[in-house]
């Protein structure tokens, strides 16, 4: 079966760093895109980054170009997400999906991982 | 990258049908049929019930149903179940970007 498992979520003051990784089994990783998806305590659903099967194209949410960077090794079956220049405004939960057929629908997703940015 | 717009809450007593809109623009649903659904219960994560506007994956019940209309994509959710009681997300495909919308919480009542 398919799984996702995030990790490495915690607390961070501002202006710090944090990287957060994502697990895969049970599907040809190499074969798929991956996204992080993140959402706010008590707040909806905010698209974060996107990276392709092959690692070869990646794309942002304005909020986090040029802060944020995902990759992926084909090799462990895992993505990343270097988070840097942090704010309070990155905290919640951040959750890795599957990309899915044409128009990026996400259909498989991880638990989720809760990244708190605080003095 | 504006957020699509959802209707905060709706609701509907079990066995009726409920729609919920979501309004984009000519740069995401309006330009593309690859708006998705997804539904999200307290403390879960998100679950997939539609993709390119109106189709289901494996599983989810054909009460889902999904359209939509120039600028305005639509979630009804017919023969409503105390189990669909839930936030419900659209998003859409921006060109190589995804947009969500803001959610509505469905009630039943």
């Amino acid at each position: 079966q398919v799984q996702l498992v995030e990790s490495g979520g915690g607390v961070v003051q501002p202006g710090r760093s944090l990287r957060l990784s994502c697990a895969a089994s049970g599907f040809i990783f190499s074969s798929y895109g991956l996204h992080w998806v993140r959402q706010a305590p008590g707040k909806g659903l905010e698209w974060v980054a996107v990276i392709r099967f092959d690692g070869t194209n990646e794309y942002y949410a304005d909020s986090v170009k040029g802060r944020f960077t995902i990759s992926r090794d084909n090799s462990k079956n895992t993505m990343d997400l270097q988070m840097n220049s942090l704010r309070a405004e990155d905290t919640g939960v951040y959750y890795c999906a599957r990309d899915a057929y044409s128009g990026h629908p996400m259909d498989y997703w991880g638990q989720g991982t809760l990244v708190t940015v605080s003095s | 990258q504006s957020a699509l717009t959802q209707p905060p809450s709706a609701s509907g007593s079990p066995g009726q049908s409920v729609t919920i809109s979501c309004t984009g623009s000519s740069s995401d649903v309006g330009a593309y049929n690859y708006v998705s659904w997804y539904q999200q219960h307290p403390g879960k994560a998100p679950k997939l019930i539609i993709y390119e506007v109106s189709k289901r994956p494996s599983g989810v019940p054909d009460r889902f149903s999904g359209s939509k209309s120039g600028n305005t994509a639509s979630l009804t959710v017919s023969g409503l179940q105390a189990e669909d009681e839930a936030d419900y997300y659209c998003s859409s495909y921006a060109g190589n970007l995804v947009v969500f919308g803001g959610g509505t919480k469905l009630t039943v009542l």
